[in-house]
């Protein structure tokens, strides 16, 4: 069945980047997501890319996506205290339900 | 900023016991989900809703689950009689069209539910 896959935990300094990783095993992925939890909150939709895409930058925020490998990442530029918490990868393929990795806790220190 | 609201934060029930969990998605959706998390594992989807009926659903959402829309606002799930294991976090989200311009699901803050 459709499974996605992300690395626990990260911990970066202030000001340098962050990448997080994702691999997903459906080949019928259509979208792909990076939701952002904040404690307290619920999922917030960070970004997005479509299947047919290969890369997408949106301010700090840049995503890639291997198609062949199945492998999405996430890179925050610049990565601030305020970036501190859990990093969702989902999938979506034929119909609107999400498919999500476990989460990984990015912790920035100063 | 318009946003989906859940009450309670928090619910202990006792196993065996019924509980409803609501939800106030935004008011122009008109697609609603159901997710969980049990602690330490993925979020996992349970249900979607559509002009009044399921649209699909996991194969989490046994009978001992069901979910309506009573009055137009409120959006809910129940669970018949709890079990241990559905202890979770769970999460509402709705979104207003299936048109791929606009597919974001808007999450609320979730509800912690503790069996004991």
């Amino acid at each position: 069945g459709e499974d996605v896959e992300q690395s626990l935990f990260l911990s970066v300094r202030e000001g340098d980047s962050s990448v997080i990783n994702c691999t997903y095993t459906d080949s019928s992925s259509t979208y792909l997501y990076w939701y952002k939890q904040e404690p307290g909150a619920g999922l917030q939709l960070l970004t997005y890319i479509f299947s047919n895409m290969d890369m997408k930058q949106d301010q700090r925020l840049t995503v890639l996506l291997n198609k062949k490998d199945k492998h999405l990442s996430l890179r925050i530029a610049d990565t601030q205290t305020g970036d501190s918490a859990i990093y969702f990868c989902a999938e979506s393929g034929d119909t609107d339900k999400l498919i999500f990795g476990t989460g990984t806790r990015l912790q920035v220190f100063p | 900023e318009p946003e989906v609201t859940q009450t309670p934060s928090h619910q202990v029930t006792q196993m065996g016991q019924e509980v409803i969990l609501r939800c106030v998605p935004i008011s122009n959706h008109l697609y609603f989900y159901w997710y969980r998390q049990i602690l330490g594992q993925k979020v996992e989807f349970l249900v979607s809703f559509y002009n009044n009926e399921i649209s699909e659903k996991s194969e989490i959402f046994d009978d001992q689950f069901s979910v309506e829309r009573p009055d137009g606002s409120n959006f809910t799930l129940k669970i018949r009689s709890t079990k241990l294991e559905d202890s979770a976090m769970y999460f509402c989200a709705s979104r207003d069209t299936l048109d791929r311009v606009d597919y974001e699901q808007y999450f609320g803050p979730g509800t912690r539910l503790t069996v004991t």
